[in-house]
């Protein structure tokens, strides 16, 4: 089984729907990560947690917003979403030990 | 601020012909570096890191030298294949400050290798 799993793997919505991008992992790191992916412009954080009680915001997490319910789970939500939206989603957890990042296999979402 | 730079893209390459990739990053400090690779409808995963100046890091025929004096971690790989072609990110991590635990990516660049 994968280690990091994303739900779901592709969505479409209409502009003003409120959604939500679900992560699990099952490698036991507390952090955890969202990106989004545009071509041309590399990953971007959107939103980071390096524990349970712990949020804090990347460089473009203006329009979103995350939950962290549990070490496994971490979500991203579009509250209401808006066509430059559209990119592939990315979340990932990270061993602070030898500081390498494992990503999920992303959500492709289209904001019409 | 922290930054990564990678060559410019697409490049399009002949099986076992030699591949090199630049990266130049800009950080305070003494960050690590990385290399990521995605392959077609997947994530990214870690190719190779460095954790110092002058470290090689290395995997699957590929290297890339921590150059601290160029502030430069260049990708080559001496014959590349059909099953090598993906998109590579440079990346780095800046343990200090408010970068504290976070990667800073390239754009990314799309290697393509034909038979």
């Amino acid at each position: 089984d994968a280690d990091v799993t994303q739900t779901p793997r592709n969505r479409i919505t209409k502009t003003g729907k409120r959604i939500m991008l679900e992560c699990s992992q099952t490698k036991g790191h507390d952090r955890m990560y969202w990106y989004r992916q545009d071509p041309g412009l590399g990953l971007r954080l959107i939103y980071y947690s390096f524990d349970v009680k712990d949020i804090n915001k990347g460089e473009i997490s203006d329009g979103y917003s995350v939950s962290r319910q549990a070490q496994a789970k971490f979500s991203l939500s579009l509250e209401s979403a808006i066509p430059n939206q559209t990119a592939l989603y990315f979340c990932a957890t990270s061993d602070p030990r030898t500081e390498t990042q494992y990503f999920g296999p992303g959500t492709r979402l289209l904001v019409l | 601020g922290d930054s990564v730079t990678q060559m410019e893209g697409p490049v399009t390459l002949s099986e076992e012909a030699f591949l090199t990739i630049n990266c130049t990053y800009t950080a305070t400090g003494y960050p690590s570096l990385f290399w990521y690779v995605q392959y077609p409808g997947e994530g990214l995963q870690l190719l190779l890191k460095a954790t110092k100046a002058d470290d090689k890091g290395s995997n699957k025929g590929f290297e890339a030298t921590y150059r601290k004096e160029t502030t430069s971690f260049h990708l080559e790989k001496g014959s590349v294949q059909v099953s090598d072609s993906a998109v590579y990110f440079c990346a780095l991590l800046n343990a200090g400050g408010t970068s504290y635990g976070k990667l800073t990516f390239g754009q990314g660049t799309i290697l393509t290798v034909h038979p």
